[in-house]
């Protein structure tokens, strides 16, 4: 059964970079783009990354994503205390034909 | 702007049925696929299902192929979710979404389904 991990916690003080991870198989991530959405405390996901390092209007290019092989990854840079989410992957499964979503990270500023 | 108000949520006994919807304002709505996500209470993301923009394609998540089944009215701009034979493990927020068949770009604010005798 294929699946989409992600790591379910990531840290860094403000200023920092950090890094999440997505990791996949050759049915989903390696064959089709990736998209992370970013979920604030208490309100809806909202788009981030789209077809794998594109950034929407508006998102700050604080935020990168790229992807190699069955892997993926988002940057963020100049961290900041209102990044403090949970930070979601996902990626169409050709395999399965489902949309299939990472675990999620939940992202602490100290 | 993108707008979808989702709809239709509430408390429902288990084998019973409900559904959403979700209407879309603000953008071309029979130009794209939707797609319903729903989140357990504590829970990450989970894909349930996505319609075709003229609602000739359906595709489910394998835990509720067979119960729930996506429909959309362009007429009406549009998205339903029928849900049949609730069990408690679909207690969740439901989110309508736009996107085309692989992909999520804008989310509505989501509608609690709460499934429990």
């Amino acid at each position: 059964q294929p699946v989409v991990t992600q790591p379910p916690s990531a840290s860094g003080t403000p200023g920092q970079r950090v890094t999440i991870s997505c990791s996949g198989s050759s049915s989903n991530i390696g064959s089709n783009y990736v998209y992370w959405y970013q979920q604030l405390p208490g309100t809806a996901p909202k788009l981030l990354i789209y077809r794998s390092d594109q950034r929407p209007s508006g998102v700050p290019d604080r935020f990168s994503g790229s992807k190699s092989g069955t892997s993926a990854s988002l940057a963020i840079s100049g961290l900041r205390s209102e990044d403090e989410a949970d930070y979601y992957c996902a990626a169409w499964d050709d395999s399965l034909s489902v949309v299939l979503f990472g675990g999620g990270t939940k992202l602490t500023v100290l | 702007q993108v707008q979808l108000v989702d709809s239709g949520g509430g408390v429902v006994q288990p084998g019973r049925s409900l559904r959403l919807s979700c209407a879309a304002s603000g953008f071309t709505f029979n130009n794209y696929a939707m797609h319903w996500v729903r989140q357990a209470p504590g829970k990450g993301l989970e894909w349930v299902a996505v319609v075709s923009y003229d609602g000739s394609i359906e595709y489910y998540a394998h835990s509720v192929k067979g119960r729930f089944t996506i429909s959309r009215d362009n007429s009406k701009n549009t998205l339903y979710l029928q849900m049949n034979s609730l069990r408690t493990e679909d207690t969740a927020v439901y989110y309508c979404a736009r996107g085309n068949r692989r992909e999520i770009d804008y989310w509505g604010q989501g509608t609690l389904v709460t499934v429990s005798s």
